[in-house]
Parts: C-alpha cells; sequence; structure tokens
C-alpha cells in the first residue's frame, strides 16, 4: 500500500522560529511536492523538486525553502516563522514522467502564534 | 498561466439524489491532464481520477462518472445516487506537461459537498 508520512499532525510555533516539516514515502517515487491549504484558497504549490538535490519553486515560495538529501525525503523550512503561515501543509509524491496521480499524506497543521 | 475555476463552493442535497460538480479549466498548453480528488472529514487527500488531453471519452466508475469536454474547457463530475459517505470536498486539478521532470498541480478552490440522510 502506498504511503506518504509527515513528521506532525499537529505543530505549534512561535513567531521567528525555524520551523521544519519532514515529509517520506515509500513508493520510489522521484517527485515530491509540498502545498500548504487555506480556507477559501483551495491548495498551492510552495516547492518541487523532481530528483535527490533538485528543487523548483511554486506559486508561493516566498518565506520557505526545501531540502532533498535523499530520494524518500523531502523537507520544507520555515526560516523565520510568522503569523500568515500558519496553514495546513500537504506533501505529496508521485512518478516521474507525464504527470501522474499524487499521493498526499495526512497532512500537517502548523500553527504559528 | 494556468487557472483552474470550481464555481460552486458549498452544495448540499438530499441522500439519494445526483450531484454534479462542475470544474472548467484555462491553460494555453496542447498536452495537459486534468484530475479530480476527494478530501474527506479525515484530512488526506484521495485521488479518483486522471484524463489526459487527447482523451475526451466520458468515464464511468460505479456511481461516479467524468465528463470531459474541451470545446468549454470543462471536466464535469457526477455523483449518481449520492450517500452520506460522498460527503467531503472535492477537488480539481490540472497539470501541464512539459516534457520532462515534474509539475505541481494547479487546484481550483474546492467544491464542499454536503449529502443529507
Amino acid at each position: 500500500d502506498v504511503k506518504v508520512t509527515q513528521s506532525s499532525r499537529y505543530l505549534v510555533k512561535r513567531t521567528g522560529e525555524k520551523v521544519f516539516l519532514e515529509c517520506v514515502q515509500d513508493m520510489d517515487h522521484e517527485n515530491m511536492f509540498w502545498y500548504r491549504q487555506d480556507p477559501g484558497l483551495g491548495l498551492r504549490l510552495i516547492y518541487f523538486s523532481y530528483d535527490v538535490k533538485m528543487k523548483e519553486k511554486g506559486d508561493i515560495p516566498e518565506g520557505y525553502s526545501v531540502s532533498r538529501e535523499k530520494k524518500e525525503r523531502f523537507s520544507l523550512i520555515l526560516e523565520s516563522a510568522s503569523t500568515n503561515q500558519t496553514s495546513m501543509y500537504l506533501c505529496a509524491s508521485s512518478r516521474i514522467g507525464q504527470p501522474h496521480e499524487q499521493y498526499f499524506g495526512p497532512g500537517t497543521r502548523l500553527t504559528v502564534t | 498561466a494556468q487557472k483552474v475555476t470550481q464555481a460552486q463552493t458549498e452544495i448540499s442535497v438530499v441522500e439519494k439524489e445526483d450531484v454534479t460538480l462542475d470544474c472548467v479549466y484555462e491553460t494555453r498548453d496542447t498536452t495537459y491532464y486534468l484530475f479530480w480528488y476527494k478530501q474527506p472529514p479525515s484530512g488526506e487527500l484521495v485521488f479518483l481520477i486522471r484524463r489526459n488531453s487527447f482523451d475526451e471519452q466520458n468515464e464511468i466508475s460505479g456511481r461516479y462518472s467524468w465528463n470531459f469536454q474541451k470545446s468549454t474547457s470543462s471536466f464535469n463530475f457526477t455523483i449518481t445516487a449520492s450517500q452520506v459517505v460522498d460527503s467531503a470536498v472535492y477537488f480539481c486539478a490540472l497539470s501541464a506537461y512539459s516534457g520532462g521532470g515534474a509539475d505541481g498541480l494547479t487546484f481550483g478552490k474546492g467544491t464542499h459537498l454536503i449529502i443529507q440522510p
């Protein structure tokens, strides 16, 4: 059974803290993605990666960075968390090539106070 | 730029009614893929269907059916004889094919479907 796991379901951090959100997939997928989901805005792409150490900006990369040191793991980093980064963060993975269906993790609800 | 519009923010129907969720997309690419995902109250997105821009055949899977029309840039989703378990937020999404690497999905804002018993 395919699986994408995220390190935390709920996280509370203070403004200015450095925050790491971890995502691991066990499907040997090349592509991995980070989205944030906000009410009334749907899901928006933050960053994605198509290979180890490769990364591409999505639609809303400002205030975020990513790291992909191993194929199965893709980390989202908030260098200095702000209250407007309070959101649900969803990680996904997919096979390489033509756009395939993405498999999503359960999400991390981050609150920045 | 790509765009997906789901004009229906929320739909409420009584169980066993048929319901159609609308999706209209915009893209300049000639090769693209369309998706529908379901997000139940538990929160995890569940993949329902993928369609490429060259395949306009409608698809039926049990009580679910999809109507893809390039002429109107629409990819609508119909649930026949709805059930309470169909209650969820449904997202339509679009991805262009750049010929290599990965491409993220462009999502609509979602339609919250409520099936009342």
